[in-house]
């Protein structure tokens, strides 16, 4: 099946750093969805993309639809104790068939 | 609060025991989905409903057995499961006739199974 390669799978940063993440795979998709899930609970959605190209913020975070439409980036500016999570990619291929990234786990130092 | 709400939280239980994870969305969306969140690995794909119908089941084995009643309520049945069952069971739902609209997920049950 269709893989997303996200990276890195962890991060360990100072608090006010930025930070960046990605997702990349060898096929096409249609999407890309960026969730955060904090200890015990379940992912929320963060950022949705639809068109390659496109840049999207929300607050300090921004991502970026790959013009390729095989990527995508993650960034987190002046980062926070809160955003302590995992963080994961997800894109819908042509099908609407959703395929998830393995995640990258990010810890902040105060 | 999520708009998607899983019931029981946490739930330990033996492996010739049977029992049940309910999950419920005020979302008003149309399609739910069963997902299963293991250490170390993706969010692993187990079952579809799309309107009420089950459209996808991704080589599940037996003893998980789900039923959607209704476009609200999603279940999954459990019965005689293994050690390696134990996860995180994610329960999400969407609007699938807006195109690839985005997941909305509960915050899971933690199972454990001894």
């Amino acid at each position: 099946g269709q893989q997303l390669n996200q990276s890195p799978q962890s991060m360990f940063i100072q608090e006010g750093e930025d930070v960046s993440m990605n997702c990349t795979s060898s096929s096409i998709f249609n999407t890309w969805l960026w969730y955060k899930q904090d200890p015990g609970e379940g992912p929320v959605l963060l950022i949705a993309l639809y068109k390659a190209g496109e840049l999207t913020s929300n607050g300090r975070l921004t991502a970026q639809f790959g013009i390729t439409r095989k990527d995508s980036f993650l960034n987190i500016s002046a980062s926070i104790p809160s955003d302590v999570g995992i963080y994961f990619c997800a894109g819908h291929n042509a099908g609407n068939m959703l395929t998830f990234g393995g995640g990258t786990r990010l810890m902040v130092k105060p | 609060e999520t708009g998607v709400t899983q019931t029981p939280r946490h739930l330990v239980m033996g492996m010739t025991n049977k029992k049940s994870l309910k999950c419920e969305q005020h979302l008003g969306h149309n399609a739910m989905y069963w997902y299963k969140q293991s250490a170390k690995k993706p969010l692993e794909l187990m079952f579809v409903y799309n309107f009420k119908e089950q459209t996808e089941n991704n080589s599940v084995p037996s003893r998980f057995s789900p039923e959607c009643p209704n476009s609200s309520h999603l279940f999954l049945h459990l019965h005689t499961l293994q050690p390696e069952d134990s996860a995180l069971y994610l329960c999400a739902s969407s609007q699938k006739n807006r195109g690839n609209s985005p997941l909305h997920f509960g915050n899971g049950t933690r199972l454990t199974v001894t």
